[in-house]
């Protein structure tokens, strides 16, 4: 098992496009985490599935944010239109239990 | 709502002396307690965690943290540091009376000083 895998490594666009990130949890993990980290700060919460249910949303996922987990294996986080504050570093965690979270490397965002 | 409050933003620490870094939470319900360790250019790794039992938890590489319920605090500590523990470390808290997400502080950078 490789662990978490989130790609791309890196994403630069132009503000207003749409960007979409990939994470790949470690196999069986039935849970996934999406957080986001900016300079200075520690990861916040954005959303969470067990399986393929979305089980908790944070207020900071704003309606241009989406996020899936079709058949409970892989994720995707789309960001709409984006705006130079969305900028950071996504960051992908997947657990078998609640307990032990690991996490991927991260995308980072950058946003012109 | 459950928080974490780290509150040396960067700890500078000569080579082989002790160092502590401050954790104290906030939470109306019991919590299990974890800190992370983020390498220059890597991702984020657990270090250690407070689950139930003993208060004092250890890690493999030498740090401990002892769960403090009256100060409400998990501090982490280390004997004698090394320059390979040049990192960000990261307090945690999920709530335990339901599956929870987990809740970051802003992290502590430390710095060890040749």
């Amino acid at each position: 098992d490789t662990g978490v895998s989130q790609d791309p490594r890196h994403k630069i666009t132009k503000r207003g496009q749409n960007v979409t990130f990939r994470c790949d949890p470690i196999s069986e993990h039935n849970r996934l985490y999406w957080y986001r980290q900016t300079l200075g700060q520690g990861p916040e919460f954005l959303t969470y599935f067990q399986n393929e249910a979305q089980l908790e949303k944070s207020r900071l996922l704003s309606d241009r944010f989406s996020a899936e987990r079709p058949k409970g294996s892989f994720s995707t986080l789309e960001i709409q239109r984006t705006e130079q504050g969305d900028s950071a570093m996504y960051l992908c965690a997947s657990s078998a239990n609640w307990d032990s979270a690991f996490f991927g490397q991260g995308t980072r965002l950058t946003v012109v | 709502a459950q928080s974490v409050t780290q509150l040396d933003s960067q700890v500078p620490v000569f080579e082989e002396a002790p160092v502590e870094l401050r954790c104290n939470y906030s939470s109306s319900v019991s919590v299990y307690l974890f800190w992370y360790v983020q390498y220059p250019n890597q991702g984020l790794q657990l270090l250690l965690k407070y689950l139930s039992g003993s208060t004092l938890v250890e890690s493999i590489n030498g740090f401990e943290a002892e769960f403090n319920k009256s100060q409400t605090s998990f501090h982490l500590r280390k004997p004698s540091v090394h320059i390979s523990d040049t990192a960000e470390y990261f307090c945690a808290v999920s709530r335990t009376n339901r599956d929870d997400k987990i809740i970051f502080g802003k992290g502590t950078r430390l710095h060890i000083l040749p």
